[in-house]
């Protein structure tokens, strides 16, 4: 049971590359989070997503796109990289109500030039 | 949407027990309280939850007054390995449209 899988733990970037953050879990959970962390912050919510086929915005989506097809993966998409963007990722696989406990991926640190 | 208010910082010595209190004055009825523990270059990791009274696990104790408008995590007898950031979450996810926040947090330092 690995849990909650990121790839790729490392990534810098051009600005206006694009790119995809992989995630995956194998716990069977329908809810799905993305965060970014900026340095000295908290996490701030990217996109989730309560099922699949289904995702909805957080506190800070612009600039990202994700996609839910599958229970197990939940992929975030970069359109056009910022330096703004520069952060550490965080995915993070959520289990039901009523508590909603979230296990984290060891996150993916990006920079973009 | 309950927001958390928690110290931004606190120290101690390996051995004592520390306290970090939460405030969530707008909790609403059907919220859990959880709290994470974060080292640096790693993922929030589950500590405990609750929501009511009192719940301990074998990591911490979870205090929750019966207005529920705080919570106090109790972490005993303190290492130097724990040494992390601590968040306070308050609600549930996906019911309040996926706004849920992080706060800052409450940086612990043990000292030895």
């Amino acid at each position: 049971n690995a849990g909650v899988t990121q790839t790729p733990k490392f990534q810098v970037l051009k600005t206006g590359q694009s790119m995809t953050l992989q995630c995956a879990q194998d716990m069977n959970h329908e809810y799905m989070s993305w965060y970014r962390q900026d340095p000295g912050m908290g996490l701030r919510l990217i996109h989730y997503s309560v099922g699949a086929g289904i995702t909805d915005q957080g506190e800070v989506p612009n600039g990202y796109n994700v996609s839910r097809s599958t229970t197990e993966d939940f992929p975030l998409r970069l359109l056009s990289a910022a330096p703004s963007q520069t952060s550490v990722y965080f995915c993070a696989s959520t289990t039901g109500p009523p508590t909603y406990e979230q296990y984290f991926g060891p996150g993916t640190r990006l920079t973009v030039t | 949407l309950a927001k958390t208010t928690q110290p931004i910082s606190m120290d101690s010595y390996e051995g004592q027990e520390v306290n970090i209190t939460c405030s969530h004055n707008n909790i609403a009825t059907n919220d859990y309280i959880t709290w994470y523990q974060q080292f640096p270059s790693q993922g929030p990791r589950f500590i405990i939850q609750g929501y009511k009274t009192k719940v301990t696990n074998e990591v911490a104790s979870l205090f929750i007054p019966a207005d529920r408008k705080s919570s106090t995590l109790s972490l005993p007898r303190v290492s130097l390995s724990d040494t992390a950031v601590y968040y306070c979450l308050v609600g549930a996810l996906y019911n309040q449209g996926g706004k849920l926040i992080f706060g800052q947090g409450t940086e612990l330092s043990v000292k030895p």
